[in-house]
């Protein structure tokens, strides 16, 4: 596709509920990301994918939260028994140059999630 | 550590004036740095980067940024702003983890109001 495209881009759940957030980065990007942007602040780094191995995931705040990129395209975010704290926009980024100075990382519309 | 600062929350310029939107950083090494704007519900749009070479950095729809390393700013500026430039603008330098990760350090942003 022409950009990143993200879905749903609005999820509501419950508290404890399991939810999964996927991303479609830009046709042969290799690198992926994940952020997460909570109201008034600057997003905060999640996990980075190189290919389908997660190569940098010291981001993810705990173990309720996974990601998967099985065939190094589309990647799925994974909140297990969700708390009213991850109510934030997901966002989703991705790039063809990844480790060099000259990357440049695309973003999505990003997910809304919303815990009740 | 790496950390960006955007020192003021909010900017007002009338449409036709010139506008400066301001970042400062703190970096280990070389500073790579970034300037996104976010409009509203939708994805956070890249304007333009420094790498290194000319400290005047054009970008896009306008906008360019200076890089100071004296002062440590990349100032984000336009000769004479348009109304559609009222958005979210965040400044961002990058920060190498691990597997050659070169995740985004964001700063708070800053909101940009042009009147008519």
């Amino acid at each position: 596709g022409a950009g990143v495209s993200q879905t749903p881009s609005n999820k509501v759940t419950e508290k404890g509920k399991y939810v999964e957030l996927r991303c479609d980065p830009i046709s042969g990007h290799t690198a992926l990301y994940w952020y997460r942007q909570s109201l008034g602040q600057g997003p905060e780094f999640l996990i980075y994918f190189q290919g389908t191995g997660a190569a940098d995931d010291s981001g993810l705040p705990n173990d309720r939260f996974f990601a998967v990129r099985p065939e190094g395209s589309v990647s799925t975010l994974k909140i297990q028994r969700t708390e009213r704290g991850d109510s934030a926009v997901y966002l989703c980024a991705s790039s063809s140059q990844p480790g060099t100075s000259t990357d440049t990382q695309y973003f999505g519309p990003g997910t809304r999630l919303t815990v009740l | 550590a790496q950390s960006v600062a955007q020192p003021e929350d909010q900017v007002n310029v009338a449409e036709g004036n010139p506008l400066t939107v301001k970042c400062t950083y703190s970096v280990s090494g070389n500073p790579y740095l970034f300037w996104y704007v976010q409009y509203p519900n939708r994805g956070l749009q890249f304007l333009l980067k420094y790498i290194t070479g000319d400290n005047l950095v054009k970008g896009s729809y306008g906008f360019e940024a200076e890089f100071n390393k004296s002062q440590t700013s990349f100032h984000l500026k336009k000769p004479s702003a348009l109304v559609s430039d009222s958005a979210l603008y965040f400044c961002a330098v990058t920060h190498r983890g691990a597997g050659n990760n070169r995740k985004l350090i964001w700063g708070l942003g800053t909101s940009l109001a042009v009147n008519p």
